[in-house]
């Protein structure tokens, strides 16, 4: 029990389609992560909000869009997608203070298919 | 800039021993060591920080070479249950950014 919940854990959606992932996190902490992890490539960080602030847009493309509406929620709007964004996004929270470095915690991901 | 992390894989018997580890080309703040089992969720291990320290977690330890930018992971006595990915993911700024590398798979066997 990690304390971060996804849901769906599974999706699939067309390329026209309009979905959105949530993330939930029952620990208190301050910042909430989206990353996605392909086969055979290293996690990549998307976005990162501290505070419900957005701090990190890692050059990720306009169909994912964040929403941040408090500490504890984590949502990704998708739109548009393409058959390369299917992956496993999972979502990760840490008790952040700037200029530490705290460990993440993560969720059990939502495994995306994009037909 | 990503991390390489060596070896990409390893298959280790029941109590023995392994050594993974992880380099950078930039100067580090710190270094994030996570487990992850096939269809789970990355599990945090250990944080070493700038300032070269070596951590403990059971039989699992690891160190932070500051000169090298290397960190390196040791699983002593190895048991059925390390079997799982390792990442490493390195903080250059000592903000909540991480960059992971592309991971060990470590197999168990009996």
């Amino acid at each position: 029990e990690t304390g971060v919940t996804q849901t769906p854990r599974h999706l699939v959606m067309g390329m026209t389609n309009k979905k959105s992932l949530k993330c939930e996190q029952h620990l208190g902490h301050n910042a909430m992560y989206w990353y996605k992890q392909s086969a055979k490539k290293p996690l990549e960080l998307m976005f990162v909000y501290n505070f419900k602030e957005q701090t990190e847009n890692n050059s990720v493309p306009s169909r994912f869009s964040p929403e941040c509406p408090n500490s504890s929620h984590l949502f990704l709007h998708l739109h548009t997608l393409q058959p390369e964004d299917s992956a496993l996004y999972l979502c990760a929270s840490s008790p952040v203070t700037r200029g530490f470095s705290y460990e993440q915690y993560f969720g059990p991901g939502t495994r995306l298919t994009v037909t | 800039q990503q991390p390489v992390q060596s070896p990409q894989a390893v298959i280790l018997r029941e109590g023995e021993d392994a050594v993974i580890n992880c380099s950078s080309s930039k100067a580090l703040y710190s270094v994030h060591w996570y487990r992850q089992k096939h269809g789970e969720a990355p599990v945090f291990l250990m944080i070493l920080l700038k300032g070269g320290e070596q951590k403990g977690h059971e039989k699992i330890s690891a160190s932070f070479n500051e000169k090298k930018q290397q960190s390196s992971l040791y699983l002593t006595a190895s048991q059925l249950s390390y079997s799982g990915t390792y990442f490493c993911g390195t903080d250059i700024f000592g903000n909540e950014k991480l960059t992971f590398g592309t991971g060990t798979r470590l197999t168990i066997i009996p």
